[in-house]
């Protein structure tokens, strides 16, 4: 599975939009992009996913440069229920492994 | 979505004793599985593959005799933390690939602590 780099940690105020990006220069060719969220104690949760260009949901939007060595995390409006960490995979759709990076630990500030 | 579910939510165990945690897909079969162990400040560590009617398939430094896993039906995937010692003490989560394939759907984890 292609490495990816995350900011460690993100500070922001609520009710701004919050932009979360990660590297993954290796990305290969059937790579998919996906988001998760997670919460203390408890299991991640799926965000979006997305290949190319950008791809919106109630939730967030994901945005994928032509060369799809980046992507970035949208997150509109957020609010302090939206603290938590962040992972960002990179693998093949039905991928064999869902393996994690460090993720970046989102602290929203009233 | 698609739900997997995760027993028990937390569980303490003395020194020396077994202990197994369920995953179960509640509205999907999962022919996948996975399981990861995740220690506070700490990203997941995925520890094995489970695939239903095979042998699980064990991540470099996981020991498969104390991590026993057990894929026996399509909704069902255990694991069976042996012998635990302290040092066993962690998070544990469990995911199963959704039935598109497309991503993985993830229990809400087990807490076991072992005294």
């Amino acid at each position: 599975l292609a490495k990816t780099t995350q900011p460690i940690s993100m500070d922001s105020y609520e009710g701004q939009e919050v932009n979360i990006t990660c590297s993954h220069n290796n990305i290969a060719t059937n790579d998919y992009i996906t988001w998760y969220q997670q919460f203390p104690s408890q299991g991640p949760r799926f965000i979006i996913q997305g290949y190319k260009t950008k791809v919106t949901n109630e939730v967030a939007s994901l945005f994928i440069p032509a060369d799809r060595k980046s992507s970035t995390l949208s997150l509109p409006r957020v609010s302090l229920s939206d603290t938590a960490v962040y992972y960002c995979l990179v693998g093949a759709r039905g991928y064999q492994k869902v393996t994690f990076g460090t993720g970046t630990k989102l602290q929203v500030i009233p | 979505g698609a739900v997997v579910s995760q027993h028990p939510s937390w569980v303490i165990c003395k020194s020396g004793t077994s202990v197994k945690i369920e995953c179960r897909s509640l509205d999907f079969q999962a022919t996948t599985m996975f399981w990861y162990r995740q220690f506070p400040k700490q990203s997941l560590m995925l520890m094995a593959t489970s695939n239903e009617g095979s042998k699980a398939t064990y991540e470099q430094g996981v020991e498969k005799d104390k991590f026993l896993i057990n894929h026996a039906s399509l909704t069902l995937s255990t694991l069976t933390v042996t012998s635990a010692h302290p040092e066993d003490s962690s998070f544990y989560i469990c995911s199963a690939r959704g039935p598109l394939g497309t991503e993985a759907f993830f229990g809400q984890g087990t807490r076991l602590t072992v005294v």
